[in-house]
């Protein structure tokens, strides 16, 4: 079955230090979905990408979709302590037949001062 | 708008023991589903449905039960509590199934003694 992996699954950042995520599936994608959520809350959606080499920005946040719609990353230019909390990535997978959302396990990021 | 709302907040069963968990949505969305979050473990789907009287399995569904009366409940019933149950659980819902963003609601936080 599919499977979607993110590296790293923790990161220790200072406070204006850069911050990558990756998200690689087994299998091409329709699209794919990033959440985030803070510690003792819920995922809150972000962004979605569909097109091969899309990118699309969100403040300081940089998403990117591979050619072979089978990776992705977010980046975060010069993080803040708002930043902390965990980065999920969310793999849609349409094969007419069946469909299914597979979350990555989560990159979680510290940020201190 | 109340978006996705999840009652209790916090359950502590006994083992043998069974409950509901309650999830509406006031946002008219067809597509609704229940994951349980462990640690290390990313977001596992237990039951979706994609409408109003349709449901379905996903990755994790034994020892639990749901229906779809109408389009904004979701309820996930636990029929024998056990302790490898003891987990967060969101409920999300979205208007179709993985072409657009999920928004959950605030979770339960279920311990099984």
């Amino acid at each position: 079955g599919q499977q979607v992996m993110q590296i790293p699954q923790y990161q220790h950042v200072q406070e204006g230090e850069d911050f990558t995520t990756y998200c690689n599936s087994s299998t091409t994608l329709s699209n794919i979905q990033w959440y985030k959520q803070r510690p003792g809350g819920h995922p809150v959606f972000l962004i979605q990408l569909v097109k091969s080499g899309e990118v699309k920005k969100q403040k300081r946040l940089t998403f990117q979709f591979g050619e072979a719609k089978k990776n992705s990353s977010l980046h975060i230019t010069a993080t803040q302590t708002t930043d902390v909390g965990t980065y999920f990535c969310a793999g849609w997978e349409n094969t007419g037949t069946a469909s299914k959302l597979t979350f990555g396990t989560g990159t979680r990021l510290q940020v201190t001062l | 708008n109340a978006g996705v709302t999840q009652t209790p907040k916090f359950q502590v069963l006994k083992t043998g023991q069974s409950m509901t968990l309650q999830c509406a949505q006031d946002m008219n969305h067809e597509y609704m589903s229940w994951y349980r979050q462990d640690p290390g473990m990313g977001l596992r789907l237990i039951h979706y449905s994609v409408g109003a009287g349709i449901t379905d399995q996903g990755e994790v569904p034994n020892g639990y039960n749901v229906s779809r009366s109408t389009t904004e409940d979701f309820p996930l019933r636990l029929l024998s509590a056990a302790p490898s149950q003891t987990s967060v659980y969101f409920c999300a819902s979205s208007y179709y199934q993985g072409a657009y963003g999920y928004t959950f609601g605030s979770g339960t936080r279920l311990t099984v003694v």
